[in-house]
């Protein structure tokens, strides 16, 4: 099993659509949790960090199941500009980060 | 804001150069890193520093030397660049373990 997997996509929405994506790893022992978004040719910028509570930040929301080893993260109200790749990083230990190869999202009008 | 700093957006070097990219943080950051991207193959660990002078290999560190004598700048050197080594070079820096990393603009380098 692959440390941290994602769906590759596409995930095609209209706009105002809700989607979501999961991200799935393999350490139980991971520790950190981010989502990071990726425009094509662009470096990746953070998102949101992801808490065990979960939490929200605007039409997002991220949430974090430790028994069942995965994120996810909820855009509501899809926007074109949401269009862009989506990364899951989970971290465990000093120097262990290990990112997802990311979920593309195209949102059209 | 964190602001990370590559120093080329554009590099083309030839066949065995020795090849230099340099990456600048302000923010006092202790860990530094460096990743390369390839299509398909996502974001993969190149080499990271969590203090001055220290370094550790990542899950690709062949062909590749780092160098962090001060603080806020890391140093990725291709030692005899190879044509394989064309790829999208990026740096991040975090303030510590468990905080989220921030990344450069990234180094577009291809190798002729």
């Amino acid at each position: 099993r692959k440390e941290v997997e994602q769906d590759p996509g596409p995930f095609n929405v209209p706009e105002g659509a809700t989607v979501a994506f999961n991200c799935t790893y393999s350490n139980s022992a991971s520790q950190s949790f981010f989502w990071y978004r990726q425009d094509c040719r662009k470096e990746p910028k953070l998102l949101m960090s992801v808490y065990s509570s979960g939490n929200e930040d605007g039409r997002f929301t991220a949430q974090l199941n430790r028994a069942s080893q995965y994120i996810s993260l909820l855009i509501r109200d899809s926007k074109l500009s949401d269009s862009a790749t989506y990364l899951c990083v989970v971290t465990s230990g000093y120097s262990t980060l290990t990112f997802g190869k990311g979920t593309m999202l195209l949102v059209s009008p | 804001d964190v602001k990370v700093t590559q120093s080329s957006r554009y590099l083309v070097k030839r066949t065995g150069e020795k090849v230099f990219l340099e990456c600048v943080q302000d923010m006092d950051h202790e860990n530094m890193f460096w990743y390369r991207q390839d299509p398909g193959l996502g974001l993969r660990l190149i080499y990271f520093s969590y203090d001055v002078k220290m370094k550790e290999k990542g899950d690709i560190p062949e062909g590749y030397s780092v160098s962090r004598e001060k603080k806020e700048r890391f140093s990725l050197i291709l030692e005899s660049a190879s044509t394989n080594q064309t790829s999208m070079y990026l740096c991040a820096s975090r303030v510590v373990r468990d905080q989220p990393q921030h990344f450069g603009d990234g180094t577009r380098l291809s190798i002729l």
